[in-house]
């Protein structure tokens, strides 16, 4: 089955400490994202990454990094900058033209990161 | 600055009857995407039904509907013959084609058996 996979479920980081979230898709999308979600708030733009080898920061970037080695997968590393980590983190993805408006983007279940 | 604003934070239905979300949404943009999204208590988020600003027909996804008003930046969800399995968050999102969706707040809406 297509579909887009996020690992660990729950995820404890201690002070200090780097943490990474997986997010891998077999969807063949060209596009992926990071969005975060605090209680009471809708979801926010982290990163996001068009094609390999490129991402662009989106609203709440300080803290967090990302990689786009693999079409299939687009890594999040919560670094000890980020200060106020805990939250809800999901990731999706979508097909992406350059000569058409936003193509639907589809989530994957998302990673609970807890602090320590 | 692009907003989304839905102003209902909670809403609740009686079973099998129609209840309707508000969303409106603040831009300059004339051409835009705008989208349902559903988040049950799994958390994950599902798409209900996207609506291309061009067009003015309505889209509508079996029991899901919207009104989209685009001179008053309003797209609202309405939800016929209400489900228990309906319960859930629903989120409005806004995007001019720059694959950067705009969240609002979320309703979390009760369904009453």
């Amino acid at each position: 089955d297509g579909g887009i996979t996020q690992s660990p479920k729950y995820l404890f980081r201690k002070e200090g400490q780097n943490v990474t979230l997986s997010c891998e898709q077999n969807l063949n999308h060209d596009a992926m994202y990071w969005y975060r979600q605090d209680p009471g708030q809708g979801l926010r733009l982290i990163y996001y990454s068009q094609i390999v080898n490129d991402f662009q920061k989106g609203d709440i970037a300080e803290g967090y990094s990302v990689s786009r080695e693999k079409k299939e997968s687009f890594p999040l590393t919560v670094t000890s900058a980020q200060k106020n980590p805990t939250a809800f983190y999901l990731c999706a993805s979508s097909i992406y033209k350059t000569d058409s408006y936003q193509e639907t983007q589809y989530f994957g279940p998302g990673t609970r990161l807890l602090v320590l | 600055a692009q907003t989304v604003t839905q102003s209902q934070p909670e809403m609740s239905v009686q079973e099998a009857e129609t209840v309707t979300l508000s969303c409106t949404y603040d831009t300059s943009e004339s051409d835009y995407y705008l989208f349902w999204y559903k988040q049950p208590p799994s958390r994950q988020m599902i798409l209900v039904i996207r609506q291309e600003a061009y067009k003015q027909q309505n889209a509508t996804e079996n029991r899901f509907s919207v009104n989209f008003q685009k001179a008053a930046k309003s797209f609202s969800l309405k939800i016929s013959d209400s489900q228990l399995g309906d319960a859930a968050m629903y989120f409005c999102a806004w995007d001019f084609g720059n694959e950067k969706l705009t969240f609002g707040t979320g309703t979390r809406l009760t369904i009453i058996p």
